[in-house]
């Protein structure tokens, strides 16, 4: 397996733009989060799927921020409009059940 | 509030020294704690996850221990190597959840 792949790698884009992530989980897993990371707040959790349906979504800062899981292969995370405090490295990342998550390398976004 | 607590400063340590990493949690009874290293630029990697009802799990040179009465799990390094300089994030998980919230964050530098 290629493991939980997603794009794109980098993306700069300017304030009040729409910006839309991907993410491909391994195939089988049940699982899927969002993480965003930066220096200051380190890893933090924005929602995640169990089946293909969000389960918490708790973590996602404000309205701008959603997220979809239209089936078992594939996740969009869209941020409309785009502001400079979310650059950020957003992380997908994939499981079976409570087990260990299998990340991807990472989106890494600079909000002008 | 949940909150997990790791080292933010950076560990130096002599090759061939063993590291030991400290995760402190409050507010959490988790039933899962993992553990994952992290390399510049790169998603996390997992290492180990240990359960609420295990001291101890040993995998090659890692030892983790959790220790739930002090809250708290340790992360060791045994002769470490300059391979091993990452950072290491635990991450307990919320109990009746698949959520994982991941800890800042510990650099480990191993001198050689």
């Amino acid at each position: 397996d290629a493991g939980v792949i997603q794009s794109p790698r980098h993306e700069v884009t300017e304030m009040g733009q729409e910006v839309t992530l991907r993410c491909k989980p391994i195939s089988g897993h049940n699982s899927l989060f969002w993480y965003r990371q930066t220096m200051m707040r380190g890893l933090e959790l924005l929602i995640y799927f169990n089946n293909n349906v969000p389960i918490d979504d708790s973590g996602m800062p404000e309205d701008r921020f959603s997220a979809k899981m239209p089936n078992a292969s594939f996740s969009t995370l869209k941020i409309q409009p785009s502001e400079p405090r979310d650059s950020a490295v957003y992380f997908c990342a994939s499981s079976l059940a409570a087990g260990e998550l299998f990340f991807g390398e990472g989106s890494r976004l600079t909000v002008l | 509030s949940q909150k997990i607590e790791q080292n933010s400063e950076a560990l130096n340590i002599q090759e061939g020294k063993t590291a030991t990493l400290t995760c402190n949690y409050t507010n959490y009874s988790p039933a899962y704690l993992q553990w994952y290293r992290q390399d510049p630029g790169r998603g996390p990697v997992f290492l180990l996850l240990i359960r609420e009802n295990e001291k101890e799990k040993r995998k090659e040179r890692l030892k983790v221990t959790f220790d739930t009465t002090l809250k708290q799990s340790l992360f060791h390094i045994t002769a470490s190597q300059p391979a091993d300089s990452a950072t290491y994030l635990c991450a307990p998980l919320v109990s009746g959840t698949y959520k994982y919230i991941f800890g800042t964050g510990t650099r480990l530098k191993v001198l050689a």
